[in-house]
């Protein structure tokens, strides 16, 4: 497996409240995406990022931030959480564009 | 807007004959293609890609054919054995998209014994 470490893996939260999900790589790999997955969509890019402090949006990244001060380190956050935000939220990396993305094994988000 | 589609929700087949995933997509820039495939509580694993310069990849029991003319990709499983259960997803890249994926829906495989 990746070296790849998500965390939480479950969280249960309230609407309005902020939330910060971590994606943690062990691989030393330069670019690092955030997916969302809900039923009938499939996964959809929420932001990546192709190096240290260089993020863009995704598809669906209205309500969401990331930040990355760190190889290793890719940040999600829920400024305000609302029940729409309600996901299983996965990271992915991969060495260089174009290529294998390797996923971790996701967060499970509810927003009550 | 749907670049990515796949159409089958669900797909049952037997123990040891072949099954056959299909995916379409629209947009013309994509010019590499992925499968993965999802357990139920684990991220999506890689299974095989395919870059737009072939029609055919193939990995095993896994081969992926690739039709540019018709947009349409296809995963074939042969044989098929019922740890394949999982859902399958295809996905896309292509253009100066840092390797952004744009995934279909998935399609459920139920291989019984």
């Amino acid at each position: 497996d990746a070296g790849i470490t998500q965390s939480p893996r479950h969280k249960v939260t309230e609407t309005g409240t902020p939330v910060t999900l971590r994606c943690h790589q062990t691989e030393n790999h330069r670019y690092m995406y955030w997916y969302r997955q809900d039923p009938g969509h499939g996964l959809r890019l929420i932001h990546y990022s192709y190096g240290v402090k260089d993020t863009d949006k995704g598809e669906v990244s209205d309500g969401y931030s990331v930040s990355r001060s760190k190889t290793e380190d890719f940040l999600l956050t829920l400024e305000s959480a609302t029940s729409s935000q309600t996901s299983v939220y996965f990271c992915a990396i991969s060495d260089r564009a174009k290529n294998i993305q390797y996923f971790g094994a996701g967060t499970r988000l509810s927003v009550l | 807007d749907q670049q990515v589609k796949q159409n089958s929700p669900s797909l049952s087949v037997q123990e040891g004959r072949i099954s056959i995933l299909n995916c379409d997509y629209t947009n013309s820039m994509f010019d590499y293609f992925l499968w993965y495939k999802k357990y139920p509580a684990e991220g999506p694993t890689f299974l095989i890609s395919i870059s737009s310069i072939k029609d055919k990849n193939e990995d095993g029991r896994f081969t992926v054919f690739l039709n540019k003319s018709a947009k349409h990709l296809s995963l074939h499983i042969v044989p098929s054995q019922p740890g394949d259960s999982a859902v399958y997803f295809c996905a896309a890249s292509g253009g100066t998209s840092y390797g952004k994926l744009t995934f279909g829906q998935g399609t459920i495989l139920t291989v019984h014994p």
